[in-house]
């Protein structure tokens, strides 16, 4: 079974200038979250998709973040403008709920770099 | 909300020796508990987990139980090898589907 695959695994960018960020999860896995980990932290929620719908994005810095999952599949991250701030690695995981089962599967990142 | 608070690294110890990294966490009612690796150039793995008090998740060596009484699940792990050598993130989820809330991560780093 493939993994979650995330691309690109590394982006450079100057601040002010825009970036966005793929991820297709785990086949038949119907909820989505994309998490930002700053260095020496542990990850932290921006949003959350059950199948297309959005259903906790509490923590989406939406001025400058957004996110869609079309057809509850593929999702997409993006920023505009980036700031020096957000610089950090940005994961995407996956989980299909059944019962007794609980585990989120993770992605291996990008790696925002904004100059 | 939920937070988790785990002990600070890095930790170094030596091959074979008797490992425990500390996890406590504030959560409401009755959360699940999740012990993370990520290896170094990799992505977070799951490395055991915990759904109820008094259960005690194990993997690849690793042992942690949940303890409502303390509100903890410290990892735990009788004979490490270089090959652990890795960063750890406890971590905690309210239902099935939410959030992970996740600790700092404590750097583990083993020595031949």
């Amino acid at each position: 079974e493939a993994g979650v695959v995330q691309s690109p695994r590394y982006k450079i960018i100057e601040k002010k200038q825009p970036v966005a960020f793929w991820c297709n999860p785990i086949s038949g896995h119907n909820t989505l979250y994309w998490y930002r980990q700053n260095l020496g932290q542990g990850p932290e929620l921006l949003i959350r998709y059950e199948n297309e719908e959005a259903v906790d994005d509490s923590q989406l810095p939406k001025d400058r973040f957004s996110a869609e999952r079309l057809k509850g599949v593929d999702s997409t991250l993006k920023i505009q403008p980036a700031e020096l701030g957000d610089s950090a690695v940005y994961l995407c995981a996956s989980s299909l709920i059944q019962t007794g089962k609980y585990e989120q599967y993770f992605g291996p990142g990008t790696r925002l770099t904004v100059t | 909300g939920n937070s988790v608070t785990q002990m600070e690294g890095p930790v170094t110890l030596s091959e074979e020796a008797f490992l425990t990294i500390n996890c406590t966490y504030t959560a409401t009612g009755y959360p699940s508990l999740f012990w993370y690796v990520q290896y170094p150039g990799e992505g977070l793995q799951l490395l055991l987990k915990a759904t109820k008090a008094d259960d005690k998740g194990s993997n690849k060596g690793f042992e942690a139980t949940y303890r409502k009484e303390t509100t903890s699940f410290h990892l735990e792990k009788g004979s490490v090898q270089v090959s652990d050598s890795a960063v750890y993130f406890c971590a905690c989820s309210n239902f099935g589907n939410e959030k992970l809330t996740f600790g700092t991560g404590t750097r583990l780093t083993i020595i031949p």
